[in-house]
């Protein structure tokens, strides 16, 4: 099924790990986000791709890198989690007016 | 920078009632999206409808309407008929027409359905 997939659906980590989260879309879309969601907060964006090759800040990009080597894949990583990354994360692609579609969410703990 | 204020963290009605969810934006842009997402507990994010600031129309789809007032900012959510299956998180959104196309989400609205 076309669509955004992300992976790991779940994740627990200790401070100061490291870990790569993977988005990937098959419908061909130029445009990828990262987003968090906290509770109270609504979803925020962390760093988004205009495409391959690209990347940018969104609102909340402090403790994250992200690359998009290929088009259809856009990773966020975190290079020393800390508590404060405790969320839920989506991953959406876009094109054009349409609208996003969304990944099922990965749910990491940092703890 | 735009924002997006959804005023109610929570709401619940009877089934079959109706419902009507609030949405205030802040933007200096004239062209514009606006959206409203169901996310249920499956975490999943469902488009519920879509409105284009340059139409005076209403969107509207089956039980699902919006009232876009572009002057005041403002793009309620109306829910007629509510179903058990409504239950979920409401986000409102935002979206330039041009640049970028990053969503500018509210603070979302838990919406019960109480048998």
């Amino acid at each position: 099924n076309a669509g955004v997939t992300q992976t790991p659906k779940f994740r627990v980590l200790k401070t100061g790990q490291s870990m790569t989260l993977l988005c990937a879309q098959d419908m061909n879309h130029e445009y990828m986000y990262w987003y968090r969601q906290d509770p109270g907060m609504g979803l925020r964006l962390i760093h988004y791709s205009v495409g391959e090759g690209t990347t940018a800040k969104g609102e909340v990009p402090d403790g994250y890198n992200v690359s998009r080597l290929k088009k259809q894949n856009f990773l966020l990583g975190l290079e020393s989690a800390a508590p404060s990354q405790t969320s839920v994360y989506f991953c959406a692609s876009s094109y054009s007016r349409l609208g996003y579609t969304f990944g099922s969410g990965t749910r990491l703990t940092v703890v | 920078a735009q924002t997006v204020t959804q005023s109610q963290p929570e709401m619940s009605v009877q089934e079959a009632e109706t419902v009507t969810l609030s949405c205030t934006y802040d933007t200096s842009e004239n062209n514009y999206y606006l959206f409203w997402y169901k996310q249920p507990p499956s975490r999943q994010m469902i488009l519920v409808i879509r409105q284009e600031a340059y139409k005076q129309q209403n969107a509207t789809e089956n039980r699902f309407s919006v009232n876009f007032q572009k002057a005041a900012k403002s793009f309620s959510l109306k829910i007629s008929d509510s179903q058990l299956g409504d239950t979920a998180m409401y986000f409102c959104a935002f979206r330039p027409l041009q640049g970028a196309q990053k969503l500018v989400f509210g603070q979302g609205t838990r919406l019960t359905i109480n048998p």
